[in-house]
């Protein structure tokens, strides 16, 4: 079984400052990671994915995650928040495992920007 | 930049009675999935579709379910007889690597 904890439900952060979404998970396996953003009444939209390669990858409006295999942690930065940043944010697995299609969501946290 | 689109955007339905949500997902994908979410909270994977046959379905996806790719574009999801637990946000998605999702369908049963 693939499982995805985010520990916070609500992040706060001032605008300037960095932010720091959490994301921890379990799969069997090579895990592919994802986060995904949703604002009011919207869809899921694409941020930034972890395949294979660099640990660090970037993703879009400045957003960036870190994968720590010992850690099992997936964290989503980024440098400079932006009120625009507001909004729910979600990590998602899957595992690199034949027939596995199932991608798996946390809870989600809601991050909100501070003016 | 090609993208899943939904449609309808809003159903209201009576209990019991059938819905057909539809979905046409970016074209050069292969698999193509179903997701619920209630209130604004988890989302909830209903069942993913690969080279036309079911490949995972989740406790969710009992027999009032069923999703069809009838005409090699469209992709749909059917109910058969709604129930109010049934009122959620359904998201279509289709993917090569990444997941792409749709602007969802909101489903209220009264």
């Amino acid at each position: 079984a693939q499982s995805v904890a985010q520990p916070e439900d609500q992040v706060n952060v001032a605008e300037g400052n960095p932010l720091t979404v959490k994301c921890t998970y379990s799969v069997s396996g090579n895990p592919y990671l994802f986060w995904y953003v949703q604002y009011p009444n919207r869809g899921l939209q694409f941020l930034l994915k972890y395949i294979t390669g660099d640990n660090l990858v970037k993703g879009s409006y400045g957003f960036e995650a870190e994968f720590n295999k010992s850690q099992t942690s997936f964290h989503l930065k980024k440098p400079s928040a932006l009120v625009s940043d507001s909004a729910l944010y979600f990590c998602a697995v899957r595992a690199l495992n034949f027939g596995n299609e199932k991608l798996t969501f946390g809870t989600g946290t809601r991050l909100t920007i501070i003016p | 930049e090609p993208e899943v689109t939904q449609t309808p955007s809003h159903q209201v339905t009576q209990m019991g009675q059938e819905v057909i949500l539809r979905c046409v997902p970016i074209s050069n994908h292969l698999y193509f999935y179903w997701y619920r979410q209630i209130l604004g909270q988890k989302v909830e994977f209903l069942v993913s579709f690969y080279n036309n046959e079911i490949s995972e379905k989740s406790e969710i996806f009992d027999d009032q379910f069923s999703v069809e790719r009838p005409d090699g574009s469209n992709f749909t999801l059917k109910i058969r007889s709604t129930k109010l637990e049934d009122s959620a946000m359904y998201f279509c998605a289709s993917r090569r690597e990444a997941a792409f999702f749709g602007q969802g369908t909101r489903l209220t049963v009264v």
